[in-house]
């Protein structure tokens, strides 16, 4: 079984600050890890996917992510939040070519809050 | 190019109804995944189709039911409709290609169905 915890339910920073956000996951297998943004009234979509490669994937609009196996996390980073990057946020995780379900799992969503 | 389109985008029913939701997935993809997605959590996978066959089901009672045609467009549909199935629903497709992959890497989702059932 694969499941992932996002911590925080809400984060909130100032526009121009670091934004971070938690994903521990947990898997038998070695896993493929993703993040998604969704925005108001739209489907997920996708930032960036660990897939066994670099263990630091750089994603779209500035995100990037740390694959950390001792520490189980995949934790989402940006140098300088804008106003833009309010959304929810959701971690995912699936089995990759080792073995282990292909169906992304995904965490219950952070909300990211972006003040003036 | 055409991403994946759902229909329609809002809906209410009433409890014990029937409901059908309508999928196209984007050009080129063969792979349907339909997920709900309850206020303030994350997406649940529901069942996935591929080659007009469901391939993989998630914990989801046997009310839940789907379709995928020739052209790879899909259908979600829920029988006895209960208040808790108040949710978005979401669909998402992808490119398994000849023989079934088993990776789902990149999934791309549509702006999904919104059902209320009072």
């Amino acid at each position: 079984a694969q499941s992932v915890t996002q911590l925080g339910s809400h984060v909130s920073v100032s526009e121009g600050a670091l934004v971070l956000l938690r994903c521990n996951y947990s898997s038998s297998v070695p896993p493929y890890l993703f993040w998604y943004v969704q925005y108001p009234n739209q489907g997920l979509q996708l930032l960036l996917k660990y897939t066994s490669a670099a263990t630091l994937v750089k994603g779209i609009n500035g995100f990037e992510a740390e694959f950390k196996k001792s520490e189980t996390s995949f934790h989402l980073t940006k140098p300088s939040a804008h106003m833009s990057d309010a959304a929810e946020y959701f971690c995912a995780v699936s089995g990759g070519a080792s073995g282990g379900s292909y169906i992304p799992t995904f965490g219950r969503g952070t909300s990211l809050i972006v003040h003036p | 190019d055409a991403g994946v389109t759902q229909s329609p985008t809002h809906l209410i029913k009433t409890r014990g109804q029937q409901v059908t939701l309508r999928c196209s997935p984007k050009s080129g993809h063969d792979t349907v995944s339909w997920y709900q997605q309850a206020l303030g959590q994350g997406p649940q996978f529901i069942f996935q189709y591929y080659e007009e066959e469901e391939r993989q089901r998630g914990n989801f009672p046997d009310r839940f039911s789907g379709h995928q045609y020739p052209n790879y467009s899909s259908e979600l549909n829920v029988n006895a409709l209960l208040l808790g199935d108040s949710a978005l629903y979401l669909c998402a497709s992808s490119l398994l290609g000849q023989g079934g992959g088993r990776t789902n890497e990149k999934l791309f989702f549509g702006s999904g169905t919104q059902l209320s059932v009072l």
